[in-house]
């Protein structure tokens, strides 16, 4: 199975500064078909994860463009360009490149200094 | 709007079984792969199942393999997970999402494996 490792595992960010979030893959995750099976999902206190971002570094309808995702191959990269108090939660990036056994990274929390 | 709403879960013994449905609304359902994911308490997420559109291709993660089956129909809109042998590490939040890549969530159902 495909391992996601994501880095750090909390971090607490004062408003308005930026945040970054690593997640690292065990192999590859470009398909052959030139796509990169590379999700972001953040889960609000209290709610489902949301889709933030899709193939690497696509936003999904009405996520902020303070979201950006990068990276290639293994490693990849979430950041947030102003944190905003709506953004404490669990990120969690996800592979989808290994059927049948997508897997997600452990998390990382977010908070709000 | 998009919507998704899990139903079925519940208290259940080591070795019982349960039924979880999901239904889906807001979209054409008919045209999309839809999977489910669960969350067990205070942990993060795993990825469970997910079938094609017409429900030629299931796919399982290797933990829930034989004993859970995924399962759909069309005409009502409606995503299953039948779940037999439950453990106590099958408790969990189990939400229904829309897509492979998961891009709609329901608010999931909870399911405790439990004596």
């Amino acid at each position: 199975d495909i391992v996601m490792t994501q880095t750090p595992l909390s971090l607490s960010v004062t408003p308005g500064q930026p945040a970054s979030i690593s997640c690292k893959s065990s192999q590859s995750l470009l398909h052959s078909n030139g796509k990169t099976y590379l999700y972001w999902y953040l889960q609000k206190p209290g709610q489902p994860p949301q889709l933030l971002i899709y193939e690497v570094s696509n936003r999904f309808s009405g996520v902020p463009d303070r979201f950006s995702g990068s990276g290639s191959g293994t490693d990849f990269t979430l950041k947030i360009s102003r944190v905003e108090a709506e953004d404490v939660g669990v990120y969690y990036c996800l592979q989808t490149i290994q059927l049948p056994s997508y897997t997600f990274g452990q998390g990382t929390k977010l908070e709000i200094k | 709007e998009v919507q998704l709403v899990e139903s079925g879960g519940g208290l259940v013994q080591p070795g019982g079984s349960l039924r979880l449905s999901c239904a889906a609304s807001g979209f054409t359902f008919s045209g999309y792969w839809m999977s489910w994911v669960r969350q067990a308490p205070g942990k993060g997420l795993e990825w469970v199942a997910n079938i094609k559109q017409d429900g030629s291709e299931k796919y399982y993660v290797d933990s829930v393999k034989g004993r859970f089956t995924i399962s759909r129909d069309n005409a009502k809109n409606s995503l299953y997970l039948q779940m037999n042998s439950l453990r106590a590490e099958d408790t969990a939040v189990y939400y229904c999402a829309r897509e492979w890549y998961m891009d709609v969530w329901g608010k999931g159902t909870t399911v405790t494996v439990s004596s």
